[in-house]
Parts: structure tokens; C-alpha cells; sequence
């Protein structure tokens, strides 16, 4: 079975720092990988997802992820933390197998915090 | 880009009542669409997926008789939280796809939520 581990389930940046929200999977193929956020009582936005193209992927709002097969991960990185980034973060992994696209599999979450 | 709309985004229920959350595709046909349960500073937890014109598919622990879903068209899914219990209270997602879509392409969408409050 797939899983997502993300780890650090708080991460405290000062504006204008780098983010690094970090997401390893696990997984027996490929899989496709996803990166959401969530503000508060909202639903989720995706921010950009890997489907076996190039393996760095660039999403909105500045933040881009690359997929590292070796280390079967797919870390989430910012060179420049704003305020507005302050939110939840998911990372997901589409489930092989499934006959429904979109069945995915969450990681537990990270908040990060912006720190003026 | 493609919507989905979630109703309602907040509900407040006494312990025994039902209620119904809606899910719509604004402006696509979702032949399939899934609910997710999110309890507070946790993940999302998929509880079932829903096809149009058949039973929805349920994850295992999930009680179906307690959470109903129906989706009698291509636009429209509702969950139905049948005699809620303040244990039942949380965060629901729903999200939509299209078929024929491939695993990471742009047709899967999130509602904006739904936050149960059983007292």
C-alpha cells in the first residue's frame, strides 16, 4: 500500500526565509505526487503535482517540488517565505490500482507559520 | 478553471438530527466524486467514493448506513450524516473528477468544505 509521511508537523519561518516542507512516500511504481494547501475553513488548492515529466516541478504562488526517486521524496520549497504563505500543506500520492482517478492518499499535514 | 461547490460550509445540529451536505460540479460533469473527513489538526481521511448511477464505494471502517451518499447526477453528490453524534462533528471535503481523466491532470477538484458541529 501507498503512504505519505511528512515530516514536521509545525515549521516556523521568518519572512523573506526559504521554505522546506519535506514529504517522502512510499510506494512500489511511480506515483504521481501532489502538494495542496489549506487556509483555515477552507477547502484545498493545489499547488503542483509531479506525473512523471521533469522532476522538478514548478507550482504557484513561487513554490516548486522536486520528485527524488532515491530518496523517494518530494519535498515543497520557497526561496522567499510571505506572510500570506502562513497555511496547512498536504502532500498526497495518487493510489495505484484504483479505477477512479483523483483517490488519493494524504500525508498528516504541516502548518507553517511566517514569522514578520 | 473549473468550481466545485460545496453546501452547506458550516452546520450546527443537535445530537440525533440528520444532515444533508451537497457537493456540486459548477461547471463540468463529475462522473465521479469522493468525501473526505478531516478531523481537526489532522489529515484528510477518503471515506468513500461516489460514481454516478451506482453505490458509492466505502473505505473500510466507514459505516455506510450511518454516512449515505447519493449521486443521482453528474453534477451533484450529497453525503447525509444520518442521527449525527457529537463524535460525528468535523471537517468534510468533497472533490470531484472527470472521466477519462488521467491520475495528475488538471480535472480533480476540492469543495471548499464543510464544518459539522453536533452538540
Amino acid at each position: 500500500a501507498q503512504s505519505v509521511t511528512q515530516l514536521g508537523s509545525h515549521v516556523s519561518v521568518s519572512e523573506g526565509a526559504l521554505v522546506l516542507l519535506r514529504c517522502n512516500y512510499s510506494s512500489s511504481v511511480p506515483p504521481y505526487l501532489f502538494w495542496y494547501v489549506q487556509y483555515p475553513n477552507q477547502g484545498l488548492q493545489l499547488l503542483l503535482k509531479y506525473t512523471s515529466a521533469a522532476t522538478l516541478v514548478k507550482g504557484i504562488n513561487g513554490f516548486e517540488a522536486e520528485f527524488k526517486k532515491s530518496e523517494t521524496s518530494f519535498h515543497l520549497t520557497k526561496p522567499s517565505a510571505h506572510m500570506s504563505d502562513a497555511a496547512e500543506y498536504f502532500c498526497a500520492v495518487s493510489e495505484l490500482g484504483s479505477s477512479n482517478t483523483g483517490k488519493l492518499i494524504f500525508g498528516q499535514g504541516t502548518t507553517l507559520q511566517v514569522k514578520p | 478553471g473549473a468550481v466545485v461547490s460545496q453546501h452547506p460550509s458550516r452546520v450546527i445540529c443537535k445530537s440525533g438530527t440528520s444532515v444533508k451536505i451537497e457537493c456540486r460540479s459548477l461547471d463540468f460533469q463529475a462522473t465521479t466524486m469522493f468525501w473526505y473527513r478531516q478531523f481537526p489538526k489532522q489529515s484528510l481521511m477518503l471515506m468513500a467514493t461516489s460514481n454516478e448511477g451506482s453505490k458509492a464505494t466505502y473505505e473500510q471502517g466507514v459505516e455506510k448506513d450511518k454516512f449515505l451518499i447519493n449521486h443521482a447526477s453528474l453534477t451533484l453528490s450529497t453525503l447525509t450524516v444520518t442521527s449525527a453524534h457529537p463524535e460525528d462533528s468535523s471537517f468534510y471535503i468533497c472533490s470531484a473528477t472527470v472521466r477519462g481523466a488521467y491520475i495528475g491532470n488538471e480535472k480533480l477538484f476540492f469543495g471548499s468544505g464543510t464544518q459539522l458541529s453536533v452538540l
